[in-house]
């Protein structure tokens, strides 16, 4: 089946320092890819659909400034979260759509834990 | 505004009792009706459901669409602790690629 990594898996930083979160689809070509967030104990909240080859779509209430995404190429998407506070402590998952329209056939990476200090 | 209701949202049950989870939708353009189990990692894929009446069945889950009511269950028989878990309702929409619309998820906990 299709496989979604991200990297890292965990990452802890200081208040005010910037995080790379990647995400890559290994096996099949993904136009679209989603990142979600989740605080513990809650269910995922759609942060933003990143398409490639164009700007991403944030959600209502989601600053594009602080969570850069970047969709370079059909299998690799990234999210910087930008001067990242304590309250930015969160689950991150990324998502990829196996196929344009398709978005049932959405495999989702194993989310990288991110804690500020 | 489209949404997504799961209920209960949180359900403590013994080994080897049957549980139902519910999930109401509210959303233009239905697509499909996706169920994923949330462990301590990211979701798994359960099922997809798209037409009305027909059961899906996967060893002791199954679940069911009712378009009509706008709503789906996702059974749960002979519970393990294994089974403990958050699920997952979401709904696909036909335009495009629009993303699923997530309900908060149900909480099951077995106990031994």
């Amino acid at each position: 089946g299709a496989v979604v990594s991200q990297h890292p898996s965990r990452v802890i930083c200081k208040s005010g320092t910037s995080v790379k979160i990647e995400c890559r689809s290994l096996d099949f070509q993904a136009t679209t890819m989603f990142w979600y967030r989740q605080f513990p104990k809650q269910s995922l909240m759609l942060m933003a659909t990143s398409n490639e080859g164009s700007k991403a779509t944030y959600e209502q209430g989601v600053e594009k400034d602080k969570f850069l995404i970047n969709h370079a190429s059909l299998t690799l998407s990234t999210l910087t979260v930008t001067s990242a506070h304590p309250e930015d402590s969160s689950f991150y998952i990324c998502s990829a759509a196996l196929a344009a329209g398709a978005q049932e056939t959405q495999y989702f990476g194993p989310g990288t834990r991110l804690l500020v200090l | 505004e489209d949404k997504v209701v799961q209920s209960p949202l949180s359900l403590v049950v013994h080994e080897g009792d049957t549980v139902t989870l519910n999930c109401s939708y509210e959303v233009t353009n239905f697509r499909s009706l996706l169920w994923y189990k949330q462990e301590k990692k990211a979701p798994t894929f359960l099922f997809m459901l798209t037409s009305s009446g027909i059961e899906k069945k996967s060893g002791r889950l199954s679940s069911i669409l009712d378009k009509k009511e706008l709503s789906s269950i996702l059974n749960i028989t002979a519970t393990q602790t294994g089974d403990s878990a958050i699920y997952l309702c979401a709904v696909a929409r036909i335009s495009g690629n629009t993303p699923l619309v997530f309900g908060k998820g149900t909480r099951l906990s077995v106990i031994a």
